[in-house]
């Protein structure tokens, strides 16, 4: 019964490879993120989808593309992975876009090498 | 553009003491703030937050939180502490479509 799940919790790949990171909420809520955290544990929004609709994307390369295929679900696609993409990604729900007390998964631990 | 600070990277403090992690915020308007827990890889759990009302907010696992406006604090307390409270505290401000965290407080509970 696990609200936010994202899959995989680790991956470790090469510099240059393609992965994705699958993420999806069972609360029902309209609003889904995407965090970054980084080695010294800041966290740092990358993109937030309303009901399936980008809403933000907050200045971060497009080798990254967010996919919601509906509101229940939020990919992450990352293309030509960089050692500096290493970190760990957080997928994020709310029941709505403001105000709102966010919900987190478990995250996903990506090592670049 | 709303804001938070923690201004302590680590707190230390004794088991069966109060603890108190600090946090600032700057924003326009009402303030909604938000604390978050983060265990060791683990993803982030939310504690409490202020929308109105009480300044005294109390959340998960005995902890609380006093909204003060002209000091524009929301301190986290907890009035004994535990050695499995030690973890990443986090404080946050709900930004018109997202929350803004800030860098971390991490505490460490000793026996």
């Amino acid at each position: 019964d696990t609200a936010v799940s994202q899959t995989p919790k680790y991956l470790v790949t090469q510099m240059g490879n393609d992965k994705s990171i699958k993420c999806e909420q069972n609360l029902g809520h309209d609003t889904m993120y995407w965090y970054k955290q980084d080695s010294k544990k800041f966290l740092k929004i990358m993109f937030s989808y309303n009901n399936k609709e980008l809403i933000i994307n907050e200045t971060v390369p497009n080798r990254f593309s967010p996919k919601s295929p509906d509101k229940a679900h939020l990919n992450l696609h990352i293309n030509s992975l960089e050692l500096g993409d290493s970190a760990v990604y957080f997928c994020a729900s709310s029941p709505v876009i403001s105000g709102n007390t966010i919900y987190f998964g478990e995250g996903s631990w990506l090592t670049v090498v | 553009a709303q804001s938070v600070a923690q201004p302590e990277d680590q707190v230390n403090v004794a088991e069966g003491n109060p603890l108190t992690v600090k946090c600032t915020y700057s924003v326009s308007g009402n303030p909604y703030l938000f604390w978050y827990v983060q265990y060791p890889n683990r993803g982030l759990q939310f504690l409490l937050k202020y929308i109105t009302g009480d300044n005294l907010v109390k959340g998960s696992y005995g902890f609380e939180a006093e909204f003060n406006k002209s000091q524009t604090s929301f301190h986290l307390k907890k009035p004994s502490a535990l050695v499995s409270d030690s973890a990443l505290y986090f404080c946050a401000v709900s930004g018109t479509d997202k929350l803004i965290f800030g860098t971390g407080t991490r505490l460490q509970v000793f026996p």
